[in-house]
Formats: C-alpha cells, structure tokens, sequence
C-alpha cells in the first residue's frame, strides 16, 4: 500500500490563478514532512520543512507558503503562480532525521 | 551555505562494469549523507545512507565517505540497464532539517 500519495498529479495554470498541492502520509505517526521542487533539468531544491502540526520552516523563498493542517497533510500554495513556478514538486517524509521517502511528485506547468 | 556538486554530469558504462560516481560537499560538520535516484522526473529511491567515515553496502551499491576530503562516492556493482537513471548526492547535518542535493549524475547502462 503507497504511503505517501501526492495530488493533483498534473497541472496546468495560468500566470496569476492561484495553486494547492496537497500530499498526505498514511500509517506513520508524526512525520516529519517537505516540500521539494524541482524545475525541468535541475536542481532539487528543499522549500519547506515541518516537524509538527502547525508549524512550518522556509527553506528557500519562491513566493510559496506550506501549511500543515493535520499530522498526515502538508499543502503547498500561493495566490498568484508565476511562469518561474513551473516545474516539478515533490512532497517527502521522514522519521526523526533518517531516511526520507519521497512520493510521486506533481508536474506544474504554468502558462 | 552547504554546496553540494557531483560528478561526472554523466556516466555510460557497459552491462556488469562497475560504476563510480562522486559527491564533494562544503560543509565538513555534515554527517549525513545519502544517496537517491530518480527515473525519469519521478520520485525518488533511496539507495544508501551513510553518517561515518568509511563504507556502507547495501545489495549491489557501495558508499564511501571520507569528511576529511569533503567527498562521497556511490559504487554500483554489476550495473543492469534498468539501473539507467539520475542518481543524486543529498547531504544534511543530525538536528538540522536542511537538506542540499547535487545536481545529480545521469548514469546509463548498455546492454
């Protein structure tokens, strides 16, 4: 069973409309949660990182916000995309500090 | 800021030859150190983690870490094309939430 399921899979947005990415952790306790992203042919890049309910740390500023609402979700949004958005996301957890484990990611073109 | 950089950019190796790959770091207070691959945009794997000097096996991959040369490598045992992906070098530090990645090595296998 996926332990870590990602949504929407793909999107496509104009400049300017707002975006939700949603991932959720199934059958772990209190993870640790992040946001990664990825634009096409680079770098990963951490954005975000949560420890517990309520609480988020930037990592990297890219006009994005994160919110964890529930132990098992972490979103990942922002009211105006820009064509820089574009790209690859990928939500990951972990227990402690060991290893994490990446969902499927979400492809996000912006247009 | 931690500075992660891997080489070579890419790497062609026959079916069954060994494959070596490399990761230097800025940081020598790093100790956490991991490798992932990645087939075609998609999630990541974990292959290997290592905190110590010295070497960690896991099935046919091999990591070497040597901190006082800023330097871990990825061994591949015996490599299949199926092994044919992007391999990435992330590195961290034990109560630091932070995780830097390389721009990655894109590996391929020949038959």
């Amino acid at each position: 069973a996926q332990t870590i399921h990602q949504w929407p899979v793909a999107e496509i947005k104009a400049v300017g409309s707002p975006l939700s990415l949603g991932c959720t952790i199934k059958g772990k306790s209190s993870p640790n949660l992040y946001w990664y992203w990825q634009a096409t042919g680079g770098t990963l890049q951490q954005l975000f990182y949560s420890i517990t309910v309520g609480q988020v740390e930037s990592v990297v500023q890219l006009n994005l916000s994160a919110s964890r609402p529930k132990d098992d979700q972490f979103i990942l949004s922002t009211e105006k995309l820009l064509l820089s958005h574009s790209g690859f996301y990928l939500c990951a957890w972990s227990l402690a500090q060991y290893e994490q484990y990446f969902g499927p990611g979400t492809r996000l073109t912006v247009l | 800021q931690q500075k992660v950089q891997q080489s070579p950019e890419s790497l062609t190796v026959s079916e069954g030859a060994m494959a070596s790959l490399n990761c230097t770091f800025s940081d020598g207070t790093s100790n956490n150190f991991r490798w992932y691959r990645q087939h075609s945009a998609k999630g990541l794997e974990v292959l290997v983690s290592i905190f110590s000097d010295g070497e960690k096996e896991e099935g046919r991959f091999t990591a070497h870490l040597n901190r006082a040369n800023l330097h871990v490598s990825l061994h591949i045992r015996e490599p299949q094309p199926s092994d044919s992906a992007v391999y990435l070098c992330a590195v961290s530090m034990t109560g630091n939430y932070k995780y830097v990645f390389g721009a990655g090595t894109r590996l391929k296998v020949i038959a």
